[in-house]
């Protein structure tokens, strides 16, 4: 059973940075797993999903085109977590940032999500 | 990249079937056979239903189904339970990142 817990600040300020971590707890599956990846998602309030990114357990990245310049994942094996990292956020930034197993094609599990509203 | 075209809304009737489309390009959906379908009911965690266009996970019932037709997946619900109402989204590769549908809302009658 593996386990996701999103957490980081709710309110960031315009033209800050968004920074969240995801922390797995798991019996059998450490994030340095060969195979597995991790992932961001993201809703914004009244609208539908968006992939943001993903991390391998080697530390290889992918990111969504339209936010690249502006993201970053990271790992930490040693707390067995990855992070989140968008610069320069605004209003449209605002959304319940989501992170989930991304192995073998699919996203499962998920965590329970957290809102992060941009705001002053 | 453009999300996905999925319809907005669908609805059915309890015991009903309901198919809801997935409309790509031969760069994501007609490209790669890696689309996957997730429920997602507000205030939870989205739930995987349906990978590699027709992979149903242990523990999701057979009501559940995907295919695959050229750009188009689609996910097809068979046998309408009034649980099965909420939002249902759909994922695919697209080379070296990924892209969701709008969503679709299905509503059980």
């Amino acid at each position: 059973q593996v386990q996701l817990q999103e957490s980081g600040p709710g309110l960031v300020k315009p033209s800050g940075t968004l920074s969240l971590t995801c922390v797995i707890s798991s019996d059998s599956i450490t994030i340095g797993d060969i195979g597995n990846w991790w992932a961001w998602v993201r809703q914004p309030p009244g609208k539908g999903l968006e992939w943001i990114g993903e991390i391998s357990h080697s530390g290889n990245t992918n990111y969504n085109p339209s936010l690249k310049s502006r993201v970053t994942i990271s790992i930490d094996k040693s707390k067995n977590q990855f992070s989140l990292k968008l610069k320069s956020v605004t209003a449209a930034d605002t959304a319940v940032y989501y992170c989930a197993t991304a192995g073998a094609w699919k996203l499962d599990p998920w965590g329970q999500g957290i809102l992060v509203t941009v705001s002053s | 990249q453009s999300a996905l075209t999925q319809p907005p809304s669908a609805s059915g009737s309890p015991g009903q079937s309901v198919t809801i489309s997935c409309t790509g390009t031969s760069n994501d959906v007609g490209g790669h056979n890696y689309v996957s379908w997730y429920q997602h009911h507000p205030g939870k965690a989205p739930k995987l239903l349906i990978y590699k266009v027709n992979v149903r996970p242990s523990g999701v019932p057979d009501r559940f189904s995907g295919s695959k037709s050229g750009n188009t997946a689609s996910l097809t619900v068979s046998g309408l339970q009034a649980e099965d109402e909420g939002d249902y989204y759909c994922n695919s590769y697209a080379g070296t990142y990924w892209l969701f549908g709008g969503g679709t809302k299905l509503t059980v009658l």
